[in-house]
């Protein structure tokens, strides 16, 4: 049980450049998000997708792209990476159907990030 | 903007002690949920509640969710170390229960 799965786990990548993380999962949850954690902020939602090919921002979306052409996979890319986006990214994803227990997220292990 | 707050941001204690960890809104969710987060990994769910006055236990942890879910409260038993972590609340809209507002979070270190 693979559940999900983040790469890289660690980057240290310049300003300016971009740069993608991965996130790919096997379970076939239909939600699929990306949040940053940061001391003091906190999770803050950057993005998060219902479905392939659906999307919508967060809290955070600015400096960020991503894409969901297939169900499994939601990479983020930082298109011109900036030293404020220094942070830890869990993507996450969480099953389609919400009953009265309500709705459960699973994290991924986290990609640190480091720009310099 | 909704706020969830958590109280208190750090607590060090010794094994066998009890705690309590507070979650507080102005705003009502339709439910809230409790994660917890070791270092290096992603957070991990422990509980959700969805009713008004609602209790559940988990071994050593109770969990309950106010009256007027506005807030809630994890209170644990003879804490042992391995219950240290970063401890998160985080509250569901019935509007779209999707975008979770996040606590601060609570860091519990428990010392042997």
């Amino acid at each position: 049980d693979a559940g999900i799965t983040q790469s890289p786990r660690y980057k240290i990548t310049e300003t300016g450049r971009q740069v993608t993380l991965m996130c790919h999962q096997t379970w076939s949850h239909s939600y699929m998000f990306w949040y940053r954690q940061d001391l003091g902020h906190g999770l803050r939602l950057i993005y998060y997708s219902a479905a392939a090919d659906i999307t919508d921002k967060g809290e955070v979306p600015d400096g960020y792209v991503v894409s969901r052409s297939k169900t499994e996979n939601f990479p983020l890319t930082l298109e011109s990476a900036t030293r404020s986006q220094t942070s830890v990214y869990f993507c996450a994803s969480s099953p389609p159907r919400t009953g009265s227990s309500g709705n459960t997220i699973y994290f991924g292990e986290g990609s640190w990030l480091t720009v310099v | 903007t909704q706020l969830l707050e958590q109280s208190p941001q750090f607590l060090s204690i010794q094994e066998g002690e009890n705690l309590t960890v507070y979650c507080n809104s102005s705003s009502v969710f339709s439910s809230l949920q409790w994660y917890r987060q070791e270092p290096g990994e992603g957070p991990v769910l422990l509980v959700t509640v969805v009713t008004g006055g609602e209790v559940k236990k988990l071994k050593r942890l109770t969990f309950q969710f106010g009256d007027a879910r506005k807030d809630s409260s994890l209170h644990i038993t003879a804490a042992q170390p391995g219950d240290t972590g970063l401890y998160l609340c985080a509250g569901a809209n019935a509007g779209n229960n999707r975008k979770l507002i996040w606590g601060l979070g609570t860091s519990l270190a428990v010392n042997p």
